[in-house]
């Protein structure tokens, strides 16, 4: 069966860098695209950026661009997401998701365990 | 970009009734070309990840029940419990994935009156 296991939580300061990893097995790892989406606490959710099934390139929401970075490991089926330069905002809870189909675009269909993030002085 | 509201941002519905929550999104989610609506329904319960309920606007995932059902097309969209049982005490999010970055509606709490 489909999963991906995502690493666990994390406590940063301000200014600091995170590094988020989803591993994921169940299923031939370069035939789906992976998005990472967040929740804050309490509140909805956001959309960050996808890493492309084929060629491993990326797709980062505005509101992310310069400050994330995703990759992958074809060799260890993982999946990372980085995200730079860190405010007491970026405190949620991160996903990693896999399409629910191998054509793109496609609904959410599985879903990591999700990583809390805490940026605390 | 797609902007996606819900409404209302929450309910409260008696055990057995029908619980019905909407979502517009700010652009036509219908590709026309082959006539699918890129419109996602998800259910969040407390302290997990979201799960996929209805995709294609109205197609039901394997094993959700059918007491949930999906309708609509181009920028209306509905949500339908037609029979609220216990487990269905959550927070629904419908979703657009027709265009790039995909969003989410705001959210609606759903509970037992």
């Amino acid at each position: 069966q489909v999963q991906l296991v995502q690493s666990g939580a994390e406590v940063k300061k301000p200014g600091a860098s995170v590094k988020v990893s989803c591993k994921a097995s169940g299923y031939t790892f370069n035939e789906y695209n992976i998005q990472w989406v967040r929740q804050a606490p309490g509140q909805g959710l956001e959309w960050i950026g996808r890493i492309n099934r084929n060629s491993g390139g990326t797709n980062y929401a505005q509101k992310f661009e310069g400050r994330v970075k995703m990759t992958r490991d074809t060799s260890i089926n993982t999946v990372y997401m980085e995200l730079r330069r860190l405010n007491y905002d970026d405190t949620a809870v991160y996903y990693c998701v896999r399409d629910r189909i191998a054509e793109v675009p496609a609904a959410m269909g599985y879903w990591g365990q999700g990583t809390l993030v805490i940026v605390s002085s | 970009d797609i902007v996606m509201t819900q409404s209302p941002d929450s309910l409260a519905v008696s055990l057995g009734e029908r619980a019905t929550i909407n979502c517009k999104s700010s652009h036509s989610v219908l590709y026309t070309s082959n006539n699918k609506n890129y419109l996602a329904w998800y259910q969040q319960k407390p302290g997990q990840p979201p799960k996929l309920l209805i995709y294609w606007a109205s197609t039901r995932e394997s094993g959700v029940p059918d007491r949930f059902s999906g309708s609509g097309s181009g920028t209306d969209f509905t949500l339908t419990i037609s029979s609220l049982q216990a487990e269905d005490v959550a927070v629904y999010y419908c979703q657009q994935y027709y265009s790039t970055p995909p969003a989410f509606g705001p959210g609606t709490k759903v509970g037992i009156k």
